[in-house]
């Protein structure tokens, strides 16, 4: 199995570009996440989905959007990337249990 | 905003040494979970615990929950470089335990 996927692993945007990040689990998990990990931010929750077809926002949803067409791909869009959303990108997903399985990440810069 | 302190934010050690870290909350939560993250890769679950007082150890690291339910703590015996990374430690919020809220963690070095 190899858990959850994330593409690309690096990207480099130039502000006013827009862009889509791609997350697949292939462990059947309901939920899946999209975080930010920014230096002495932590992790922050952008959208969550609790099943196919769902979404919803977390703590700092502003300027992405996602969508969850099929159950086991949850992607993130930057509309019009700013200098702002430079950060280390973070899918997860997890089943009606506790524990949460993290992809590798995407590390995003915007010039 | 329920937060989650973590302490100390950042760690060097020498090979061997034991260690404490700690995570702190002004609020009763009923489940807290510890994640280690290493450099480039994503976090990967350590521990759950859900019992006040409990206490699971995981070869050399040892995790305890609060009596209270409102703090816990990680305690690395004879740590090695292998363990350097950020440990982070996380709970259910808006009332569910699919969502969690992250402490900003404590970035361990262990110097060979």
């Amino acid at each position: 199995n190899a858990g959850v996927t994330q593409t690309p692993k690096f990207r480099v945007l130039k502000t006013g570009q827009s862009m889509t990040l791609l997350c697949a689990q292939d462990m059947n998990h309901e939920y899946m996440y999209w975080y930010r990990q920014d230096p002495g931010m932590g992790l922050r929750l952008i959208h969550y989905s609790v099943g196919e077809g769902t979404t919803a926002k977390g703590e700092v949803p502003d300027g992405y959007n996602v969508s969850r067409l099929k159950k086991q791909n949850f992607l993130l869009g930057l509309e019009s990337a700013a200098p702002s959303q430079t950060s280390v990108y973070f899918c997860a997903s997890s089943s009606r249990v506790y524990e949460q399985f993290f992809g590798p990440g995407t590390r995003l810069t915007v010039l | 905003t329920q937060l989650l302190e973590q302490s100390p934010q950042f760690l060097s050690i020498q090979e061997g040494e034991n260690l404490t870290v700690y995570c702190n909350s002004s609020s009763v939560f009923s489940s807290l979970q510890w994640y280690r993250q290493e450099p480039g890769e994503g976090p990967v679950l350590l521990v759950t615990v859900v019992t006040g007082g409990e206490v699971k150890k995981l070869k050399r690291l040892t995790f305890q929950f609060g009596d209270a339910r409102k703090d816990s703590s990680l305690h690395i015996t004879a740590a090695q470089p292998g363990d350097t990374g950020l440990y982070l430690c996380a709970k259910g919020s808006g009332g569910s335990n699919y969502k969690l809220t992250f402490g900003k963690g404590t970035l361990l070095t262990v110097n060979p």
